[in-house]
């Protein structure tokens, strides 16, 4: 049974931090994974997908990799803002014929002080 | 292009009311899946439908929940004889028909249900 963990559960950083949040999962055989971000109360906004067959994806400040062979994934943000605060979800697609139904780990809460 | 809406965004019932929570997903898309957030845990899958067909329900309750997407009109998760245990974020996402090939979902707002 797949299992996603997030680690720090917390983060408080200052403004201007590069900074790196971790993942991981227990299964390998992935089909994808996915970051997300989360504002209190608020819906989800994906941030970025990496498909199995990929290492790593970059969208701005963020950057996500994965390696699949040892279960783990990070998102790097370069240059933390106080903006950047939320709560970031990694999500994970089973390889499992056409249900993509993801599994999530519980969240990093980010907290960026200017 | 409108993204995925969901609607009510905030519902309350008393206990034992009915709740009715709404799902238009995006234009061209045909899957559906509904996750759940109760208070202080992580998302749960709840359910992955296609037009009118249930694909998936091994997230949901075995009770008073149930969810469909007819061939018209949003998708409905329906839970009878709501509990305090129900109050949770209600999430629902879309994909193309490729979308299950890609993984990629996209996400409404939610829907916030409180029981009072």
């Amino acid at each position: 049974k797949q299992e996603v963990t997030q680690i720090p559960a917390a983060l408080s950083v200052p403004e201007g931090e590069n900074l790196v949040l971790n993942c991981s999962f227990t299964d390998s055989a992935i089909y994808n994974l996915q970051w997300f971000r989360q504002d209190p109360g608020k819906g989800l906004t994906s941030l970025l997908l990496i498909q199995s067959s990929q290492r790593e994806q970059t969208s701005g400040r963020l950057n996500a990799s994965l390696d699949k062979s040892s279960g783990r994934s990070t998102l790097y943000i370069a240059a933390s803002q106080p903006g950047d605060s939320a709560t970031y979800l990694c999500a994970v697609g089973p390889n499992a014929g056409n249900n993509r139904k993801l599994i999530w780990g519980l969240g990093t809460s980010l907290a960026v002080n200017p | 292009n409108a993204g995925v809406m969901q609607n009510p965004r905030h519902l309350v019932r008393r206990r034992g009311q009915e709740a009715r929570l709404r799902c238009s997903p995006m234009k061209g898309h045909s899957h559906v899946y509904w996750y759940r957030q109760l208070p202080e845990e992580g998302l749960k899958f709840m359910v992955y439908l296609q037009k009118e067909n249930i694909i998936d329900e091994s997230g949901m309750p075995k009770e008073r929940f149930s969810a469909e997407f007819p061939k018209e009109g949003p998708s409905i998760l329906r839970i009878q004889q709501v509990v305090r245990g129900d109050s949770a974020a209600y999430f629902c996402a879309s994909s193309p028909p490729a979308g299950p090939l890609t993984g990629e979902q996209y996400f409404g707002p939610g829907t916030r249900l409180t029981v009072t």
